[in-house]
């Protein structure tokens, strides 16, 4: 069964930094993309970042130069280090995994950033 | 990077078939088939309904459909039932290498 499981998340005030985890299971986590996905209070879906299997980092225009995407192969594992935190990246951070060319197959729970002081 | 364009609600009764647009540009939905949509209830986390256009994942009704013209492209949902009142967004890969999605739609069954 393929599981993936998102931690870290908490209350930060701005100008903080966070890092949020997601373990993955039931798939080769090397050769899977991975995405980092987010949805602030009562708000739509909003694509953050995204990591291929061959390392290639993709990152929406509202986080780049502030968020960083990264994974461990050896230990299932895809980050997202958010710093420079801001109100307006509160929100529920998924982690989303390709099965399907250009499709978000598997998701995780979420976890909850909440930025304020 | 601007949202796709969805009507913010669609709403239709037992056994209807409504359909969800989603609209643009030629740097996303109109230049790749990479075009995906999935379902969300609240306080839960997306499910994929349809990948590439047209194709559903093993386990999706076959009342799910998609299809694209141009810089649009659009869900159907067939025998419309309570179980599918939930939010809808669509997703495209873009010519910029990053992927966005729909501002979504709120289904409602009367």
């Amino acid at each position: 069964e393929v599981q993936l499981v998102e931690s870290g998340g908490e209350l930060v005030q701005p100008g903080g930094s966070l890092r949020l985890s997601c373990v993955v299971s039931g798939f080769s986590f090397s050769n899977y993309w991975i995405h980092w996905v987010r949805q602030a209070p009562g708000k739509g879906l909003e694509w953050v970042s995204r990591i291929k299997s061959d390392g290639s980092i993709s990152y929406a225009d509202s986080v780049k130069g502030r968020f960083t995407i990264s994974r461990d192969n050896a230990k299932n594992t895809l980050y997202l280090q958010m710093n420079s935190l801001r109100t307006e990246d509160t929100a529920v951070y998924y982690c989303a995994a390709r099965g399907h060319p250009g499709a978000l197959d598997y998701w995780g729970q979420g976890t909850q950033v909440t930025v304020s002081s | 990077q601007s949202a796709l364009t969805q009507p913010a609600s669609v709403s239709g009764s037992p056994g209807q078939s409504i359909t969800i647009s989603c609209t643009g540009t030629s740097s996303d939905v109109g230049n790749y088939d990479y075009v995906s949509w999935y379902q969300q209830y609240p306080g839960r986390a997306p499910k994929l309904m349809i990948y590439e256009v047209t194709n559903r994942p093993s386990g999706v009704s076959d009342r799910f459909s998609g299809s694209k013209s141009g810089n649009t492209a659009s869900l159907t949902i067939s025998g419309l039932q309570a179980e599918d009142e939930a939010d809808y967004y669509c997703h495209s890969y873009t010519s910029r290498n990053t992927h966005v999605f729909g501002t979504g739609t709120t289904v409602t069954v009367l």
